[in-house]
């Protein structure tokens, strides 16, 4: 199994909802990622898991918050979103935080704050 | 400063035209250069990892190289299903992390 799979593939969400998303790997990668990306832009680096702690927050509002179950699940809880944080939502995992390795990409979630 | 620049900005051709697209970068403690391709509202996808000057990489019809300067994605008989956006990365020391730096990507299309 050589996927990053992300749920829901599209979600609309009202400014004061509380969602999840979703992302799972069986590659045994011990580092996971989230990456916000808006259109024409490359990826923008939002948090970094390394063997289920957090090791990098890009500064990102508390209004974003993650959590790695384990070491084959990470999740992106969202409450109280602006209609500026609507983008594609991107998950990646590696073999390690400092690979040397490709990063592995989710299909993403494009999500629509209104 | 840390800096990953993409040329052209956007390029069409025709098929079977060959070409390349640029990724001039400066980055102080280079750990790696990533060369994805990405499909509109899709995740990037791996196709290269380049690490030192010199080095050379093929998948069909697509070859990366680098220098100690910039790499290169040569597209030889491109097909239209080669359409993309093809981004270039390069890692990067940061303190004791490592980090991604993104370049602002090649659109490319490939015309019948």
């Amino acid at each position: 199994d050589t996927e990053v799979t992300q749920t829901p593939k599209h979600l609309v969400m009202g400014m004061t909802n509380k969602k999840s998303l979703k992302c799972e790997q069986h590659m045994g990668h011990r580092a996971m990622y989230w990456y916000k990306q808006k259109a024409k832009k490359p990826p923008e680096l939002m948090f970094v898991y390394s063997y289920e702690k957090l090791s990098i927050n890009e500064s990102v509002p508390s209004r974003f918050s993650p959590e790695c179950p384990n070491s084959s699940l990470l999740n992106l809880h969202l409450h109280a979103l602006q209609p500026e944080d609507s983008a594609l939502y991107l998950c990646a995992s590696s073999q390690g935080d400092r690979t040397n390795y490709g990063y592995t990409f989710g299909s993403g979630t494009r999500l629509t704050v209104v | 400063e840390d800096q990953v620049t993409q040329s052209p900005e956007a390029l069409r051709l025709q098929e079977g035209e060959s070409s390349s697209l640029n990724c001039s970068y400066t980055v102080s403690g280079l750990r790696g250069l990533f060369w994805y391709r990405q499909d509109p509202g899709k995740g990037p996808e791996f196709l290269f990892t380049l690490y030192s000057a010199g080095e050379e990489k093929e998948k069909e019809r697509l070859k990366a190289t680098l220098t100690k300067k910039e790499s290169f994605l040569h597209i030889t008989a491109p097909k239209p299903e080669d359409s993309a956006t093809y981004l270039c990365a390069v890692q990067a020391l940061a303190g004791n992390n490592r980090k991604l730096i993104w370049g602002l990507g090649t659109s490319l299309a490939v015309n019948p």
